[in-house]
């Protein structure tokens, strides 16, 4: 089974600042199985890019998703105050799929 | 509008079982392999289980491997997890989602599922 970690646990920072979040796989993932999710307090998670690049329906282009191999990267430029959450990378690979721990971005 | 809404969460003691239910509208159901998702309280996302668009095909998380089996009903657009043996760390929120190409486009809202004597 393939392990995704993600760094950091926290990014703390300010408002139109841009955060970087990493998500690095125990093995190789193929580019189109690896997916960034956003979640807020008290809602399920909202897709935000598909196929490690591929903005979901709806979705900002303030969001940006790179990488490949066992590592990904999902770049917010321009923090809005409604982008402060916690973020998910997630892979699909020998009918599995499986979840990074998340890294919670917090207004500093 | 694509619309997932989860039932069937209950309080329930560790050994006993559990139906829940995924009612999906907004989309044509039968296209779509769907998936259930957990998440246990202050704790990250978990995949539990998905099916083929027709039924044909399930995968489980290691995890619940032989206690929960999903299953849907192409006729009701209905998607459903049964849960036997439960036992404390499943305890968690269950969502619904929808799959789009490997990732999840659409979820429910969750249903809460405690295992507590």
């Amino acid at each position: 089974e393939i392990v995704l970690t993600q760094s950091p646990g926290t990014l703390s920072l300010s408002p139109g600042e841009s955060a970087a979040l990493s998500c690095r796989a125990s093995q190789s993932v193929s580019s189109t199985y690896l997916a960034w999710y956003q979640q807020k307090p008290g809602q399920a998670p909202r897709l935000l890019i598909y196929g490690t690049s591929s903005r979901a329906t709806g979705i900002p282009d303030r969001f940006t998703g790179s990488g490949s191999g066992t590592d990904f990267t999902l770049t917010i430029s321009r923090l809005e105050p409604e982008d402060f959450a916690m973020y998910y990378c997630q892979q699909y690979g020998s009918s599995k799929w499986t979840f990074g721990q998340g890294t919670k971005v917090e207004i500093k | 509008e694509v619309q997932l809404l989860e039932s069937g969460g209950d309080l329930v003691q560790p050994g006993g079982s559990l139906r829940l239910s995924c009612a999906a509208s907004g989309f044509t159901f039968s296209n779509y392999a769907m998936s259930w998702v957990r998440q246990a309280p202050g704790k990250g996302l978990e995949w539990v289980s998905l099916i083929t668009s027709g039924g044909d095909y399930t995968y489980y998380a290691d995890s619940v491997k032989g206690r929960f089996t999903i299953s849907r009903d192409n006729s009701k657009n209905t998607l459903y997890l049964q849960m036997n043996s439960l036992r404390a760390e499943d305890t968690a929120i269950y969502y619904c989602a929808k799959l789009h190409v490997s990732s999840f486009d659409y979820w429910g809202q969750g249903t809460l599922v405690t295992v507590s004597s």
